[in-house]
């Protein structure tokens, strides 16, 4: 199985601040990364797919980019409603996988 | 717009077996492109696919829960369901139906069912 490893595991941060989030996967995976957001009491919600493909309806602030095994998740001006977990998923090889998640709080 | 709903008992007594059902509303099951599948979490931990299938009958399963999942379609009630035979404590957990197409990038989610296993 690949492995995918986030860091870090928590943040905190402060309304506008940019953040980034990494993932590494245990082998290249090319660019078959996605992101998600989860709320407490929620399901994930996809964010950004293939590395660096913003989901229809996700603001312009999300940003991917990587390929290979490492890659980032930008969050360039931290909103009220961003206070989530984000994990990342590869989806080069079954079994699909998930990094452990990035908890972002309120500084 | 497609969207999920996962039904079923929420509490499984141990060495039974987990079923839940997925609804699927929006949209037809049996699209082309389309897979279906589960993804569990358990409390406080991180996100395990569990297995997948589309219309056809074609299923993918995670090799580490394998042996004990039946992954199974009903096209004519647009469902599709997840069994776990030989639950344990460590099967408990949130469990979300999913959609995804052939890039395997999971969206639309359900709302998620927690499921206890406990005597």
């Amino acid at each position: 199985d690949i492995q995918m490893t986030q860091s870090p595991s928590s943040l905190s941060a402060s309304v506008g601040d940019r953040v980034t989030i990494t993932c590494r996967a245990s082998q290249s995976i090319s660019t078959y990364l996605n992101w998600y957001q989860q709320k407490p009491g929620k399901a994930p919600k996809l964010l950004i797919y293939a590395a660096s493909s913003l989901q229809s309806g996700v603001p312009s602030r999300f940003s991917g980019s990587g390929s290979g095994t490492d890659f980032t998740l930008t969050i360039s001006c931290l909103q009220p409603e961003d206070f989530a977990t984000y994990c990342c998923q590869q989806s080069y090889s079954s079994p699909w996988t998930f990094g452990q998640g990035t908890m972002v709080e309120i500084k | 717009q497609l969207q999920l709903q996962e039904s079923g008992p929420g509490l499984v007594k141990p060495s039974e077996t987990l079923s839940l059902t997925c609804t699927v509303f929006g949209g037809s099951i049996s699209s082309s492109g389309y897979y279906w599948g589960w993804i569990r979490q358990p409390p406080g931990k991180g996100l395990e696919w569990i297995a997948s299938i589309y219309y056809s009958g074609s299923t993918y399963y995670n090799p580490s829960l394998k042996s004990r999942v039946i992954i199974s379609v009903d096209t004519s009630k647009n469902q599709f369901s997840l069994m776990l035979s030989s639950v344990t404590a460590a099967d408990t957990a949130v469990y979300y139906c999913v959609s995804h197409s052939r890039n395997n990038w999971f969206d639309p989610w359900g709302q998620g069912t927690l499921v206890t296993v406990s005597s």
